[in-house]
């Protein structure tokens, strides 16, 4: 397993600021994910974070957006870039552990935007 | 169009009753992986199955993989208040990306 720290845990932002999530694993991880979670919904990946090279982004979700940093393979940076309140929502890293691909979260940072 | 259909989307039952969550798929994962969300948590990784037919147990809980590894089950026998919560599938396609299904709201009345 791993031990996944986030934060801000929550926080409350107005529209058009930007706002950085900071992930910190407790152990070098190859594959490192970002995920959004908006209300009453499931969770939708936002981008691969790469190590040392630009993060791989899904369809829907773009750079300018999501900048994503990964300076090393224990820790990235989501920015939320120019906020709406449609971007409201909690915001999960992940990172794979084992062969099966299984993944564990960090507690999200919960985002509001007004 | 969702890829992994999860069903019920919401469950209110009784303390004591048993229930089963599916996760219906035209699709085949290498592996498919249950997790349980409670508010202001991540998802917590439950069960990993892997080979069609798989049965896993785990206290009260029992999963299962269809023999086409398309479908999953989650049966829990004598549902407890401290079972509620979200319960998510999720299907491996290779590449470590997972797809995850709806979820199911889970709130077990004592």
């Amino acid at each position: 397993s791993a031990v996944i720290s986030q934060k801000p845990s929550r926080d409350i932002c107005q529209r058009g600021t930007s706002l950085t999530i900071q992930c910190q694993v407790d152990s070098q991880v190859t594959m490192m994910f970002w995920y959004r979670q908006q209300p009453g919904q499931s969770l939708t990946l936002i981008a691969t974070a790469n190590q040392g090279s630009e993060a791989t982004y899904e369809s829907g979700f773009v750079i300018d957006k999501f900048p994503i940093s990964r300076p090393n393979l224990t820790f990235s940076t989501l920015t939320v870039s120019n906020m709406s309140p449609e971007d409201s929502s909690i915001y999960l890293c992940s990172v794979v552990v084992g062969a099966t691909g299984e993944l564990f979260f960090g507690e999200g940072s919960r985002l509001t935007v007004l | 169009t969702q890829l992994l259909e999860q069903s019920p989307q919401f469950l209110s039952i009784q303390e004591g009753e048993n229930l089963t969550v599916y996760c219906n798929s035209s699709s085949v994962f290498s592996s498919l992986q249950w997790y349980r969300q409670e508010p202001g948590e991540g998802p917590v990784l439950l069960v990993t199955v892997v080979t069609g037919g798989e049965v896993k147990k785990l206290k009260r809980l029992t999963f299962q993989f269809g023999d086409a590894r398309k479908d999953s089950s989650l049966h829990i026998t004598a549902a407890q208040p401290g079972d509620t919560g979200l319960y998510l599938c999720a299907g491996a396609k290779g590449g470590n990306k997972l797809v995850f299904g709806a979820g199911t709201i889970l709130r077990v009345k004592s």
